[in-house]
């Protein structure tokens, strides 16, 4: 079993949709969780960091269930631009690796 | 103020050669992370340095080494290159002891023929 499993994907979806990404952790010890977002051929980048209390950045939410192991991202009046890999990542209580998963590839279509 | 610098971006080597990746980290960052990603994957780690030590490594095999040097720089180093070596390879700097975030370079794509 992967540490960190995603929904596979890919997901398309037309400009103002909304789409959520869901994500599991195996190692319950993890203290920090992230949600990266790749464009192709490029490097990952930090789009949220995940409280237990759950965020929101703009049009961008995250949520944490730790009793479940659960992460999960809602993007809400999806634009073009927002068409890119989102990759689920968990940070273990000491060691100071990513653990990444594989990634969703989301598509948003004009 | 420099993100994170990798070198080269690209580079196509043969089965059985040995390669040299360069990571030069963000301006202030003291910590140094390599990744493996392959084509439809997301980012293995390798390992870590810090105060020019591995400090973490994950799983792979004693093939790929690395070092850090006194300006936290760092490289990664891969022997007797297989086929499945072939990905792009990440640096991430951070900073020691603190839950901040990792920045990453730009990646070097490896292409082993």
């Amino acid at each position: 079993r992967k540490e960190v499993e995603q929904d596979p994907g890919p997901f398309n979806v037309p400009e103002g949709a909304t789409v959520a990404f869901n994500c599991t952790y195996s190692n319950s010890a993890s203290q920090s969780f992230f949600w990266y977002r790749q464009d192709c051929r490029k490097e990952p980048k930090l789009l949220m960091s995940v409280y237990s209390s759950g965020n929101e950045d703009g049009r961008f939410t995250a949520q944490l269930n730790r009793a479940s192991q659960y992460i999960s991202l809602l993007i809400r009046d999806s634009k073009l631009s927002d068409s890119a890999t989102y990759l689920c990542v968990v940070n273990g209580r000491t060691a100071r690796q990513l653990t990444f998963g594989s990634g969703t590839q989301l598509t948003v279509l004009p | 103020d420099a993100g994170v610098t990798q070198s080269p971006t690209h580079l196509i080597k043969t089965r059985g050669q040995q390669v040299t990746l360069r990571c030069s980290p963000k301006s202030g960052h003291d910590t140094v992370s390599w990744y493996q990603q392959a084509l439809g994957q997301g980012p293995q780690f390798i390992f870590q340095y810090y105060e020019e030590e591995e400090r973490q490594r994950g799983n792979f095999p004693d093939r790929f080494s690395g070092h850090q040097f006194p300006n936290y720089s760092s490289e990664l180093n891969v022997n007797a290159l297989l086929l499945g070596d072939s990905a792009l390879y990440l640096c991430a700097s951070s900073l020691w002891g603190l839950d901040t975030e990792a920045f990453f370079g730009q990646g070097t794509r490896l292409t082993v023929v």
